[in-house]
């Protein structure tokens, strides 16, 4: 069966360590999503990418890194230069990122990676 | 920047009755998409309004798009037990992000 793996289900990170979180996908998208959930905040976006080695910035990338070498594969690094990490993490894929109709192809979403710092 | 806001944040229904949740944008939209996520688990796709005015049905949920398409609202029937979770709207412009409202969690009271 298709779908998107994020790995691991649950982190745990000392404060001021790297940490990155998987994202695998076999649906064949081109576009590939992270967002960060935080109670009552909804689902915020990180970074997105359309297309293998070309990403953008979301509302709140500071303190996170990505890459895209892979269309499969979406990896998000957490730095120690984000003041609040502590957060569910989700990676969502759609079949196509940038749409010059009104239609948008919807987002699957990973199981998500929850990841607290201390 | 782009603004999507939901309300309620949380709402407490007895089993049977109805529930609706609006969401409301700062901006125009293309289209705006429906997800619920369910307690533990992750955003799963409902349906996508593009059309102003559009009124979409799936049994007992009811989704429509403003004629403005600056708003949206879902409404459930009569709920059940299995509608527990969190509804949110995700609204877009002709690009490449979606801007999700901040979600409203449902509760039904046996």
């Amino acid at each position: 069966d298709g779908g998107i793996t994020q790995s691991p289900k649950y982190l745990f990170r000392k404060e001021g360590q790297n940490v990155t979180l998987s994202c695998e996908q076999n649906l064949n998208h081109d576009a590939m999503y992270w967002y960060r959930q935080d109670p009552g905040q909804g689902l915020r976006l990180i970074y997105y990418s359309q297309i293998v080695n070309d990403f953008q910035k979301g509302d709140i990338a500071e303190g996170y890194s990505v890459s895209r070498e892979k269309k499969e594969s979406f990896p998000l690094t957490v730095t120690s230069a984000q003041k609040n990490p502590t957060a569910f993490y989700l990676c969502a894929s759609s079949r196509t990122g940038h749409s010059r109709s009104s239609y948008n192809s919807p987002l699957h979403f990973g199981n998500g990676t929850r990841l607290t710092v201390t | 920047g782009q603004q999507v806001m939901q309300i309620p944040q949380y709402q407490h229904v007895q089993e049977g009755e109805d529930f609706t949740t609006y969401c409301n944008s700062s901006t125009t939209l293309s289209n705006i998409q429906w997800y619920k996520q369910r307690p533990g688990g992750h955003p799963v796709f409902l349906i996508q309004l593009v059309k102003s005015g559009e009124v979409k049905k799936q049994k007992r949920l009811t989704f429509q798009f403003g004629e403005a398409k600056k708003n949206s609202s879902l409404h459930i029937t009569a709920t059940q037990t299995t509608d527990v979770g969190t509804y949110f709207c995700a609204g877009s412009n002709t690009g490449n992000q979606f801007y999700f409202g901040t979600g409203t969690s449902l509760t039904v009271i046996p």
